[in-house]
């Protein structure tokens, strides 16, 4: 499996925004780019995911990199709630590896 | 919206007894996974499961067994407990994406 890159934690402050990087130098051509969060006593959730194009959702956005090699997630007014393990997730596409393989992530802190 | 409840979420045992773990899901998903989540070392794939009575191996199957007799319903099994299995254990359900987590077991074995 490809491996992610991800800064062990990052802080923020109530409704700004947050951009989260994560690298994958050696991302395959078909792997997917996921990203999960986990709150604190809490399972994880997924956030969005994507391909080449950037995407948009009611969560946040993931903006990827031409040459698919970084990503970004973007939380554009983080809360109090968004304070979580983010985690970004390489997944291939074929029926049968549906696994995902979290790494440690990265722990987004939330300031009032 | 996907429910993924786990039977408990905490347990204690004791060092050998045989441990059973139940996940249920309520959406009909065909695809079920055990991981279990420790400090410094993430989320780690235990067992998968792609349809009724079928099962793969994850990453650390060993000292674990599964079962699934129903597409409901995917269980864990410690056959002889040890300590080093003390571990915050996740079930979740899929059908393509994306994966739904249930809140965790915190299992201690004592």
């Amino acid at each position: 499996d490809a491996k992610t890159t991800q800064p062990n934690s990052m802080e923020s402050n109530e409704e700004e925004p947050v951009h989260l990087p994560c690298n994958h130098s050696t991302i395959s051509g078909t792997d997917y780019i996921h990203w999960y969060r986990q709150l604190p006593s809490q399972g994880p959730e997924y956030v969005i995911h994507g391909l080449t194009s950037n995407v948009n959702n009611r969560m946040a956005s993931l903006a990827i990199a031409e040459d698919r090699k970084s990503s970004t997630l973007i939380l554009h007014r983080a809360t109090l709630r968004d304070a979580a393990v983010y985690y970004c997730i390489l997944r291939g596409p074929l029926y049968g590896s549906e696994k995902l393989v979290f790494g440690k992530g990265t722990k987004l802190t939330v300031n009032p | 919206d996907v429910k993924v409840t786990q039977s408990s979420r905490y347990l204690v045992k004791r060092t050998g007894e045989k441990v059973f773990l139940e996940c249920v899901q309520d959406m009909d998903h065909e695809n079920m996974f055990w991981y279990r989540q420790d400090p410094g070392l993430g989320l780690r794939l235990i067992y998968f499961s792609y349809d009724v009575k079928m099962k793969e191996k994850g990453d650390i199957p060993e000292g674990y067994s599964v079962s699934r007799e129903k597409k409901e319903r995917f269980s864990l099994i410690l056959e002889s407990a040890s300590t080093n299995q003390t571990s915050m254990y996740l079930c979740a359900s899929s059908f393509g994406e994306p994966q739904h987590f249930g809140d965790g077991t915190r299992l201690s074995i004592l």
